[in-house]
């Protein structure tokens, strides 16, 4: 069974840093793409960044591109998220979020396994 | 960016009847366009890919129809676990969009 469990969240003042974290398991977690995907409160899906199944390529939303860093560990089934400069609009749940197995980044394919979440509040 | 529109955003419906929810890309997306559904306090689950194919587990009472930029999620008969809220998605390119979603609730 695919399980995806995030963690890393919480209360951070704007302008300062958290990495998440998410482990995989269940699955080849080598072989697959991931997602980090947000919801703020009370709202909408908004995708934050993608990562191959090697660690390339990447590609990053334009709300944190430059900010966000989005990085895996094979060997550790986890995937991460560094976020630096954070802002008060990046408030939300993250999730973390699994593409199908052994395709590419070129190749259409929806989300498919999604985790619990993890909130993070940015606040002063 | 693709936009993707939602349509209504809440629709109210009686158990046993049947849902229609409305889905617009802003340009072509193919056939690229998924759904998923959202429970209170849970996170999203895939119901529809390839715009009309089911996922894994998902119940023959979801129908997605649509190709280009109109789609349509259909609920037949409806049961009190299918009231939550409905994103679409596109992926035919990066980044993928959500639409804004609409919330299903019991009439």
């Amino acid at each position: 069974e695919v399980q995806l469990v995030e963690s890393g969240g919480g209360l951070v003042q704007p302008g300062g840093s958290l990495r998440l974290s998410c482990a995989a398991s269940g699955f080849t977690f080598s072989s697959y793409e991931m997602n980090w995907v947000r919801q703020a409160p009370g709202k909408g899906l908004e995708w934050v960044s993608y990562i191959g199944p090697s660690g390339g390529p990447v590609f990053y939303a334009d709300a944190v591109k430059g900010r966000f860093t989005i990085s895996r560990d094979n060997a550790k089934n986890s995937l991460y998220l560094q976020m630096n400069s954070l802002r008060v609009e990046d408030t939300a749940v993250y999730y973390c979020v699994s593409r199908p197995p052994n395709t590419s980044w070129n190749v259409p394919q929806p989300l498919d396994y999604w985790g619990q979440g993890t909130l993070v509040a940015v606040s002063s | 960016e693709i936009v993707m529109t939602q349509s209504p955003a809440t629709l109210s419906v009686s158990p046993g009847e049947r849902a229609t929810l409305s889905c617009r890309a802003g340009q072509t997306v193919s056939i690229n366009l998924a759904w998923y559904q959202q429970k209170p306090g849970q996170a999203p689950r895939l119901l529809i890919y390839g715009a009309s194919t089911r996922a894994t587990g998902i119940p023959a009472r979801f129908s997605g129809t649509g190709s280009g930029t109109d789609f349509t999620l259909t609920i037949s008969s409806l049961q009190s676990d299918d009231f939550a809220v409905y994103y679409c998605q596109h992926y035919k390119n990066w980044p993928p969009t959500f639409g804004q979603g609409t919330r299903l609730e019991i009439k």
